[in-house]
């Protein structure tokens, strides 16, 4: 039990399809995260909110849309994707101080597969 | 601007062998050194951290230094376990552009043969 909880585990959809990803977590935190893992690449950090207000945003192409709408649950709007966008999607959090020690608690992930 | 650097994998070791992971980085100020470990099927859990030079974590039998001299954050340890296989992130977090940017490196897969 990592406090982090993400569904769902797998998707699968096409590029003309609307799908969301959805983060809980339950440890109090302040702030909430969005990264995208790909095979053999750095982690990439997507988006950040820290009190549900983004302060962190990657470039990161419109064709994902994040939502905060509360300081336990973050959402990532997917539409009109592509094929390299496959990847696993991590969501996590943090307490929110902004310090440079801060740790992270991450969720299990949404393997994600676009057709 | 920031970034890390670990070796590639997948490393592969018999039970009991001596772990290195290299990693170094590249950080404008003063930055807060990590490593993740990911276990198959989960997300990314925290495994140690040092937060200044010359700093040493250490958790589960893993040592990382921070060598400020090197700019690295080399993963140690003495003998490993079949079930310490998992990939292996290093990251930093820098005081400069704010705590909620950690930047991670791209992962080294460890597979432990008993």
């Amino acid at each position: 039990e990592t406090g982090v909880t993400q569904t769902p585990r797998h998707l699968v959809m096409g590029m003309t399809n609307k799908k969301s990803l959805k983060c809980e977590q339950h440890l109090g935190h302040n702030a909430m995260y969005w990264y995208k893992q790909s095979a053999k690449k750095p982690l990439e950090l997507m988006f950040v909110y820290s009190l549900e207000e983004r302060v962190e945003n990657n470039s990161v192409p419109s064709r994902f849309s994040p939502e905060c709408p509360n300081s336990s649950h973050l959402f990532l709007h997917l539409h009109t994707l592509q094929p390299e966008d496959s990847a696993l999607y991590l969501c996590a959090s943090s307490q929110g101080g902004g310090t440079s020690n801060e740790k992270l608690f991450f969720g299990s992930g949404t393997q994600l597969s676009v057709l | 601007g920031d970034s890390v650097t670990q070796m590639e994998g997948p490393v592969t070791l018999s039970e009991e062998a001596f772990l290195t992971i290299n990693c170094t980085y590249t950080a404008t100020g003063y930055p807060s050194l990590f490593w993740y470990v990911q276990y198959p099927g989960e997300g990314l859990q925290l495994l140690l951290k040092a937060t200044k030079a010359d700093d040493k974590g250490s958790n589960k039998g893993f040592e990382a230094t921070y060598r400020k001299e090197t700019t690295s954050f080399h993963l140690e340890k003495g003998s490993v376990q079949v079930s310490d296989s998992a990939v292996y992130f290093c990251a930093l977090s820098d005081g400069n552009t704010g705590g909620f940017k950690t930047i991670f490196g791209a992962g080294t897969r460890l597979f432990v043969k008993a």
